[in-house]
């Protein structure tokens, strides 16, 4: 099967810069994305890595390193905002296509 | 964009009812959409796909007959949780992809959820 792991809780403080690790096992592998989820809401597209190294995106950046089955996102700046869950996904190899999530990542920033 | 427009947000109802959830994309046309479900502090859980014009996929542990999917036009598909138990009660979360040029993990859009509580 396939899985994701991810720490459950994070916590950092405004103007810091944390990363949320996610170590996968895949039958086959089609990109690891990355979810922030606000308490209530649904989750938000935030990045995809599908080649190894670093996507940039504003204050959020995206690593992935397929040999190790690992990637991690980065939070920089860290806003009291960012306060969410953030979760790691994978494409399920069928052919159908979902997402196969992480258990998720509860950031706790602090002023 | 991609925008996928979930209804209701938030539903009450009584154990032993019905209750249907609505899942729209709004300006592109999903041939195959997800229904996730979300119990609290845990991750997303996919509980079937729904295909335009075929029957729905459901994820092993999942009852088909409690859970009833149609996916009516190639913009709206739709989660029936009949005969409700507060154990029912969680947040369900729909999703479609919109196909792009690239078979690349982009185009995955979230509704907006509802949040089912059965008294």
């Amino acid at each position: 099967g396939q899985s994701l792991e991810q720490p459950s809780e994070v916590t950092a403080v405004e103007g810091a810069i944390v990363q949320i690790n996610c170590t996968y096992q895949t039958s086959g592998f089609y990109g690891l994305s990355w979810y922030q989820q606000h308490d209530g809401g649904a989750p938000t597209f935030l990045s995809y890595n599908a080649l190894d190294g670093l996507e940039e995106t504003g204050r959020f950046s995206s690593f992935l390193s397929r040999s190790d089955s690992y990637g991690y996102l980065l939070l920089q700046e860290l806003q009291m905002k960012d306060s969410a869950s953030y979760f790691c996904a994978v494409r399920d190899r069928g052919s159908q296509g979902n997402l196969i999530f992480g258990k998720g990542t509860k950031l706790s920033v602090k002023p | 964009g991609a925008v996928v427009s979930q209804h209701p947000s938030w539903v009450i109802c009584k154990s032993g009812t019905s209750v249907k959830i609505e899942c729209r994309s709004l300006d592109f046309q999903a041939t195959t959409m997800f229904w996730y479900r979300q119990f609290p502090k845990q991750s997303l859980m996919l509980m079937a796909t729904s295909n335009e014009g075929s029957k729905a996929t459901y994820e092993q542990g999942v009852e088909k007959d409690k859970f009833l999917i149609n996916h009516a036009s190639l913009t709206l598909s739709t989660l029936t949780v009949t005969s409700a138990h507060p154990e029912d009660s969680s947040f369900y979360i729909c999703s479609a992809r919109k196909q792009t040029g690239q078979a690349t993990i982009y185009g995955y859009t979230f509704g907006s959820g509802t949040r089912l509580t059965v008294v």
